[in-house]
C-alpha cells in the first residue's frame, strides 16, 4: 500500500493555459475524491466518482473543469484556460466503499497550482 | 447543505500538556459521520478519529478523543499529552451517510511549544 499519490506536486502556468493533474488512488480503491484548498482554508469538495462513473459534482465545479477515470483507476482533473482565481492546492482522496455506512477517506500530498 | 465551524483559528499549547479544540457543526439529517483531520506544515492530510452520530459513546484513539454533543451539535477535540509533533492544522469535517463527501471547516492552527 503506496498511499495516494498525486502528480506533478507543484504546477506553475499563465493565465489561460491549460493544465492536468492526475491522481493515483490506493489500489482497489473504488471511490475517488478531488477537493480544492485555498491558503488558509478548509477543503471543498470539488467531485468525486465510484470506479469510472463521475457521481457528484459540486457547483465549484465550472464549465472550465473536467474530471475523468476512465478505468476505474486513476484519476485526471483538467483545468482549461486558467485564471488566477484558481491557484489553489487540489487535493485528491480515495476509500473504499464497501456498503452502507460512511468510508474513511485518505488523502494525497495535493498539487499546488499557481496561476501568474 | 452541511456547514462546519471552527471558532478557534489558532492555538497553542505546551508540550505535555492538554488541550481541546472546538468545533460545531449543522445539519438537518440524523446519520451523519464526523471526523478530525491533521494536516501537518507541508505535508499531507490523515485521520485523526471518526465518530458515527448514531454512536453514543465517544471516539477514543490513543491520545486523542472526542466530547460529541450532538443536541448541541457540537465536536470537540481533546489532545493529551502533547507533542511537538502534533503542530499542525486541525480541520473538523463532517459526511453524510450517502453522498460521502466531506464538509470542512476553516481549520485551527495548533501550535506545541517546547
Amino acid at each position: 500500500d503506496t498511499g495516494v499519490s498525486q502528480n506533478p506536486r507543484h504546477k506553475i502556468t499563465k493565465r489561460g493555459q491549460n493544465v492536468t493533474f492526475r491522481c493515483d488512488p490506493i489500489s482497489e480503491h473504488n471511490r475517488l475524491y478531488w477537493y480544492r484548498q485555498t491558503l488558509g482554508q478548509g477543503p471543498e469538495f470539488l467531485t468525486y466518482f465510484q470506479n469510472e462513473a463521475q457521481l457528484e459534482k459540486s457547483r465549484l465545479l465550472s464549465d472550465r473543469f473536467s474530471a475523468e477515470r476512465p478505468k476505474g483507476s486513476f484519476s485526471t482533473l483538467e483545468i482549461q484556460r486558467t485564471e488566477q482565481g484558481d491557484s489553489a492546492m487540489y487535493l485528491c482522496a480515495s476509500s473504499l466503499r464497501m456498503g452502507e455506512g460512511t468510508d474513511t477517506q485518505y488523502f494525497g500530498p495535493g498539487t499546488r497550482l499557481t496561476v501568474l | 447543505a452541511q456547514t462546519v465551524t471552527q471558532s478557534q483559528p489558532e492555538m497553542s499549547v505546551q508540550e505535555a500538556e492538554t488541550v481541546t479544540l472546538s468545533c460545531t457543526y449543522d445539519t438537518s439529517e440524523n446519520n451523519y459521520y464526523l471526523f478530525w483531520y491533521k494536516q501537518p506544515p507541508s505535508r499531507q492530510m490523515i485521520l485523526v478519529i471518526r465518530q458515527e452520530a448514531y454512536k453514543q459513546q465517544n471516539a477514543t484513539e490513543n491520545r486523542f478523543s472526542v466530547n460529541f454533543q450532538k443536541a448541541a451539535k457540537s465536536f470537540s477535540l481533546k489532545i493529551s499529552d502533547s507533542q511537538l509533533g502534533d503542530t499542525a492544522m486541525y480541520f473538523c469535517a463532517l459526511a453524510l451517510n450517502a453522498g460521502n463527501m466531506l464538509t470542512f471547516g476553516g481549520g485551527t492552527r495548533l501550535m506545541v511549544k517546547p
